[in-house]
């Protein structure tokens, strides 16, 4: 089975500020990884994913998450942040196989404020 | 194409009553996930359906909740006896293979008063 860290519950940041916000997971198989985001009052939005390849991902809004599988990590990143993009952030994780144990972080509310 | 809808959108009942969620997933996709939200909360995984094979129940929070998925496609989640705590979003979601990734829909908000 699977299991995911987000450490930090809230995040406070400036606009136009970096950020960076942290997944770690646990799994004694390969995965999948995912990172969800909700604005207020709505439901999750696929931020990027990461299934093979380069582990550098790139996903909407400027958004990018790099995956590290030594440190079981995949923390994910964003140069400078809008006001926009205050929102709920969730690491997901899955196993290889369709369906297998899709497993979704606490989540980490990112406040950019002006 | 069209992205996966539930309804209603906001759902107010009285404490004691029976209600009723309904998710009309992605057509074609096989999964079909149930989640509820507390208000600034994590997602609480609470049923799972794949294709023709027997739900995963395991995450439903008491025998008030039940839920049902007909001809593979639209799911409905009842909670009979409504309980104040049952307040939360309920949110669907499916997939489809080869990968896991979840499509959301705009959830339930449900208010037990």
């Amino acid at each position: 089975a699977q299991s995911v860290t987000q450490l930090d519950s809230q995040v406070p940041v400036f606009e136009e500020a970096p950020v960076e916000l942290r997944c770690n997971y646990s799994s004694s198989v390969s995965v999948y990884l995912f990172w969800y985001v909700q604005y207020p009052n709505q439901g999750l939005q696929l931020l990027l994913k990461y299934l093979s390849g380069s582990t550098l991902v790139k996903g909407i809004n400027g958004f990018e998450a790099e995956f590290n599988k030594s440190q079981t990590s995949f923390h994910l990143r964003k140069p400078s942040v809008h006001i926009s993009d205050t929102a709920g952030y969730f690491c997901a994780v899955s196993g290889l196989n369709y369906g297998q144990n899709f497993v979704f972080g606490p989540g980490t509310r990112l406040s950019v404020l002006p | 194409g069209a992205g996966v809808s539930q309804s209603p959108s906001n759902k107010v009942t009285e404490k004691g009553k029976d209600v009723e969620l309904r998710c009309d997933p992605i057509s074609g996709h096989t999964a079909l996930y149930w989640y509820r939200q507390s208000l600034g909360q994590g997602l609480e995984f609470l049923i799972y359906f794949q294709g023709n094979s027997a739900p995963d129940k395991s995450g439903l929070p008491s025998d008030r909740f039940s839920a049902e998925r007909t001809g593979g496609s639209v799911s409905t989640l009842t909670i009979q006896r409504t309980q104040q705590e049952d307040s939360a979003v309920y949110l669907c979601a499916s997939s489809s293979p080869p990968y896991s990734e979840q499509y959301f829909g705009p959830g339930t908000r449900l208010t037990v008063t």
